[in-house]
Order: C-alpha cells, then structure tokens, then sequence
C-alpha cells in the first residue's frame, strides 16, 4: 500500500524567511509519480508540480524548488523568500505510473503554512 | 479550456434528503475521481471512472453513496439518505494519463 507522511502539521514564518516542507512516500512501486498541491484559504486545490521517479533532478520554479531523494524517498518542497500569498495548506501526493493504476493519487496530510507580516 | 467545473459550490440540506453533486471535466481527459476532504481523514479517494467505466470504488464509504458517469462529459456523485457526517468538500479531478490532473473547484457540503 501506497502511505504519504508530512510530518509538519503546521508551520508558521515572518515574509522573507524560507521554509522547507518535508514529504516522505512509501511504495512498492518502482514507477511513480509524486505531486505537490496548494490549497489556499478559498479552497481549490492548485497544481504545483509532478515529477517521475525516474528523474530526481531538482527542480526550481521562481521562489519555489524542489528536491526529490528516492534514496530516502523523500520530495521536500522550499519557498525561499516567503510571502503573505503562500499562506495554504501544501499537500504532497503519489501516484502509481502504470496506466492500470489509474493515476489515483494518495495524499499526505498537509502541512499548513502561515506567512506573517 | 474551462477546467473541471463542479456544481454546486455549496449545499446545505437536511438529514435523510438525497444529494447530488456533479462534474463536468476536460475535454479529453480519460480518467474522472471523486475524492472527499475532511478535518478528520484528510483528502481520500471515493471512485475513479475510466472512459466512463468505474475503475475503483472501494473508497466509497457505503451503500448510501453511488457515482454515475454516463458519458464523457458529466458525472454525479449521489447520497441518499444524507448524515451529517457525510458533511465535506467534495472534490472532482479528470487526468488524461501521463499528462495532467486537475482538480475543480470541490462541493462543500453540509448536512444538518
């Protein structure tokens, strides 16, 4: 069975500071895919990335970065330079790659990140 | 494109009345789920349809929910009789595989 663990449950900083939330995955599967979701104060869930086991190339997008260890099976996920607008609840997710899975996801816990002034 | 699109946004009703939420994805996508978030139990997956056909549903909580998708275009997911613990958002997601997931906008139901 597929398990998703975000340990921080919340995670409060003052704007500008970075902040680093941690995902550990558990899986059987040699072929996945791992996800990270925002959901903000309104409720929608927003895609932020996918990324292939097969690639653990870190990866940067403007303020956000990811790194993805399939030693330690982790994809931790860094704002640097916070802001108020990043204050969501951050979901990570995984998903089996084979087509018979199904692309259904297994979701962490969340970890809820407040970004004070 | 429009996204996944889910209606209504909210619904409140009382216990025992029968409620139906419904999904239009993307056009083109191949796989529908319908997932449910709660405080307790977080964002789980209740059934996922591929090509219309129902893949999974042994997230469904019980018989008194049932899921429809009778064409590419439309999915409903049903509660009869409704209980105030089936009180959630309820989320719909289409995915072509291999390529995107997208979430709607969810359903926040409430039943008193």
């Amino acid at each position: 069975a597929q398990k998703v663990t975000q340990a921080q449950t919340e995670i409060s900083v003052v704007e500008k500071e970075d902040v680093t939330l941690d995902c550990v995955y558990e899986t059987r599967d040699t072929t996945y895919y791992l996800f990270w979701y925002k959901q903000p104060p309104s409720g929608e869930l927003v895609f932020l990335i996918r990324r292939n086991s097969f690639d653990e190339q870190n990866e940067i997008s403007g303020r956000y970065s990811w790194n993805f260890q399939k030693s330690t099976s982790s994809f931790n996920f860094t704002i640097t330079a916070s802001q108020v607008v990043d204050s969501a609840v951050y979901f990570c997710a995984l998903s089996e790659a084979g087509k018979a899975a199904g692309n259904k996801l297994t979701f962490g816990g969340g970890t809820r990140v407040l970004v004070k002034p | 494109d429009a996204g996944v699109i889910q209606s209504p946004r909210h619904e409140v009703t009382e216990m025992g009345q029968e409620v139906t939420l419904r999904c239009k994805p993307i056009s083109g996508h191949d796989y529908l789920f319908w997932y449910r978030q709660t405080m307790m139990r977080g964002l789980e997956l209740l059934i996922y349809f591929n090509n219309n056909v129902p893949i999974d549903d042994s997230g469904m909580p019980e018989d008194r929910f049932s899921a429809k998708m009778p064409n590419a275009s439309f999915s409903t997911l049903k509660i009869q009789p409704s209980e105030p613990r089936d009180s959630a958002v309820y989320f719909c997601a289409s995915s072509f595989w291999g390529n995107g997931y997208t979430f709607g906008s969810g359903t926040r139901l409430t039943v008193v």
